[in-house]
Order: C-alpha cells, then sequence, then structure tokens
C-alpha cells in the first residue's frame, strides 16, 4: 500500500530564516505530487505540483520554491520567511493517470514568528 | 476558478441528515469529496465521474449533475465521527495531460450527541 510522509510536522521559524518542508511517498512509481497551505480556518490552496522529476508548476507567486530531485521526493523551500508564510502544509499524490484522487500527507505546521 | 460549497456550516443532532452542495461554473471532468478533521489532513471519500460512476465511501452517497455542474453530498444518519470539514474538489484539464483539483471553501459539519 501507498504511504506519505512529511516533516517535521511541528516548526517555529523567524521572519527572514530559510525554509525547507520534505515530502516522500512509497509504495508508488510516477506519482503526481501536490503542495497546498491551508491557513487558519480556511480552505486548501495550491501552491506547486509536478508530475515528474525537475516538472514543477507554480500556482500562485510568492517567495516559496519547490523541487523533485527524485521520483517520490518533493521539497518546498524558501530563502527568507514572511510572516504570511505561516500556515499549514500539506502534501498529496495522486495517479498520473485515472481519476487521480489525492492522498494528502499528515502535514506541517509551520509558525512564522 | 474555485468551486462554490453551501452551506458554509451546519450543525446536526446524531442522527439526522444532511446536504453539502458544491457548484462550478466551469465544465467539469470530475468532483472529489474529503473531509478534515480538526488539526489533521483531509481524507478521500470519493469521487464521482461523468456518467454516474461513482467510487469510495459505502456509508456516504453523492450525486453529481454535469449538466448542471453541481454535486451533492449526502450525509444519512449521522454520526458523531462525521463531524469535520467537508471539501468538495472539481477536476479540470490544464492543459495537455495535466489535471488540476480545485478545492471549494469547505463547509464545516458538527453533530451532536
Amino acid at each position: 500500500s501507498q504511504t506519505i510522509h512529511q516533516w517535521p510536522a511541528t516548526l517555529v521559524q523567524p521572519v527572514g530564516s530559510p525554509l525547507s518542508l520534505e515530502c516522500t511517498v512509497e509504495g508508488t512509481s510516477n506519482p503526481n505530487l501536490y503542495w497546498y497551505r491551508q491557513a487558519a480556518g480556511r480552505g486548501l490552496q495550491l501552491l506547486f505540483y509536478s508530475v515528474g522529476i525537475g516538472q514543477i508548476s507554480s500556482e500562485v507567486p510568492q517567495n516559496l520554491s519547490a523541487s523533485r530531485p527524485q521520483d517520490r521526493q518533493f521539497i518546498l523551500s524558501s530563502k527568507k520567511l514572511l510572516l504570511s508564510d505561516s500556515g499549514f502544509y500539506l502534501c498529496a499524490w495522486s495517479g498520473g493517470t485515472g481519476d487521480y484522487e489525492q492522498y494528502f500527507g499528515p502535514g506541517t505546521r509551520l509558525t512564522v514568528t | 476558478q474555485q468551486p462554490v460549497q453551501s452551506p458554509q456550516a451546519v450543525i446536526l443532532r446524531e442522527g439526522e441528515d444532511a446536504v453539502i452542495n458544491c457548484s462550478s461554473s466551469k465544465a467539469l471532468y470530475s468532483v472529489h469529496w474529503y473531509r478534515q478533521k480538526h488539526g489533521e489532513a483531509p481524507v478521500f471519500l470519493m469521487i464521482l465521474l461523468k456518467g454516474g460512476e461513482q467510487k469510495g465511501h459505502d456509508k456516504i452517497s453523492a450525486s453529481f449533475n454535469e449538466k448542471k455542474q453541481q454535486s451533492s453530498l449526502y450525509l444519512t444518519a449521522s454520526q458523531l465521527s462525521y463531524s469535520g470539514t467537508y471539501f468538495c474538489g472539481t477536476l479540470r484539464n490544464s492543459g495537455g495531460s495535466n489535471y488540476k483539483l480545485t478545492f471549494g471553501k469547505g463547509t464545516l459539519l458538527t453533530v451532536n450527541p
């Protein structure tokens, strides 16, 4: 069966510091991978998605970036965090074909102080 | 184009029924439903495909009206475990073989004893 991991689970970072969140998927090959952000009490905002190694599509212009160095690894980064970057970051995967239902990782709760 | 969900919130007593609606102004490939409990990641419930095929949860039902681009989620004989925020996601082709899921703002369902 497929599993998706995210770390860290929680993170408190000062404004201006860098960020690196990692997501890995097990039990599947060539998945589509997604990064979402959810502000407190709000909906799911798609940040990036990837259909393959090195292929990243950005949905929202911002100070975040994403990379996919391996088939089942997806990384979210920032060089300098802003207060507005606080939120619940969720990684998700779906099949590359078929119905595209998405399965979410446990999430990282980021607080920028 | 974000789908519109209604109602924004609903409070039930255990055993009561509820309907959550999701509508889009754009042609859809499919509609997905997710439930998120407080502090947790969203969990896939079901997917509704064009032509009426439905995949997923065996205790929650849904419908998809392709002509109206609307979907409804039916929660019957609600249980305490049904509490959470329900999101619909509408899948559209974003170019070539890329498909993108856009989520609504969510419906907060509270089931009381």
